[in-house]
């Protein structure tokens, strides 16, 4: 299995601040990786797909971007809407694996 | 945009089988190229990748659970079921049913499932 190693696992941060999320693969994924936003009592919501590409609808102060096997996610200022846990997951190959996650909260 | 909802009982006894369904609504789930899927998260825990199946028929799944899960799709009715056997005290989470089309872009709202006697 591939191994996604998402970092960090919690994060408190102000409303505007710029926040970043990483997840390493354990191995090559091409740019197949995802990130989902959770909130609580919710289904998680794709954000970003191909590693950098913004799904219709979504706000465009998230973006996310691929080098080699690291990935990193940014909430370019966060909005208190933003309060969530946030998932990256592989589909290079089966079985599909996903991230700890990070929880975003607001200082 | 395509709906999906998850049924099934609440309450399972160890070592007995689960069995939810997933009825697609507002799409037909033949149409397109999609895998069909379930994901399942333990309370506060991560996601976990259960398996999926194609509208042919041809599914994949998890060999952490493989020996396990069965995945079957009705297309004259639109959903997709989830069996699960032999459950214990580890299975009980919230089961999300989904679609894939490479990424997960479409999710169930979840069904919590909890094993117990």
């Amino acid at each position: 299995d591939i191994q996604m190693t998402q970092s960090p696992s919690s994060l408190s941060a102000s409303v505007a601040d710029r926040v970043t999320i990483t997840c390493q693969a354990s191995q090559d994924i091409s740019s197949y990786l995802n990130w989902y936003q959770q909130k609580p009592g919710k289904a998680p919501k794709l954000l970003i797909y191909d590693a950098s590409n913004l799904e219709i609808g979504v706000p465009s102060r998230f973006s996310g971007s691929r080098s080699g096997t690291d990935f990193t996610f940014t909430i370019s200022y966060l909005q208190p809407e933003d309060i969530a846990t946030y998932y990256c997951q592989q589909y290079h190959s089966l079985p599909l694996t996903f991230g700890g996650g990070t929880k975003v909260e607001i200082k | 945009q395509v709906q999906l909802q998850e049924s099934g009982p609440g309450l399972v006894k160890p070592s007995q089988t689960l069995s939810l369904t997933c009825t697609v609504s507002s799409g037909s789930i033949g149409s397109g190229s999609y895998y069909w899927s379930w994901i399942r998260q333990p309370a506060g825990k991560g996601l976990e990748w259960i398996g999926r199946i194609y509208t042919s028929g041809s599914s994949n799944y998890n060999p952490s659970l493989k020996s396990r899960v069965t995945i079957s799709v009705d297309t004259s009715k639109n959903q997709f079921s989830l069996k699960l056997t032999s459950v214990t005290a580890a299975d009980t989470a919230v089961y999300y049913c989904a679609r894939c089309s490479g990424p997960i872009d479409n999710w169930g709202q979840g069904t919590l499932v909890t094993v117990s006697s």
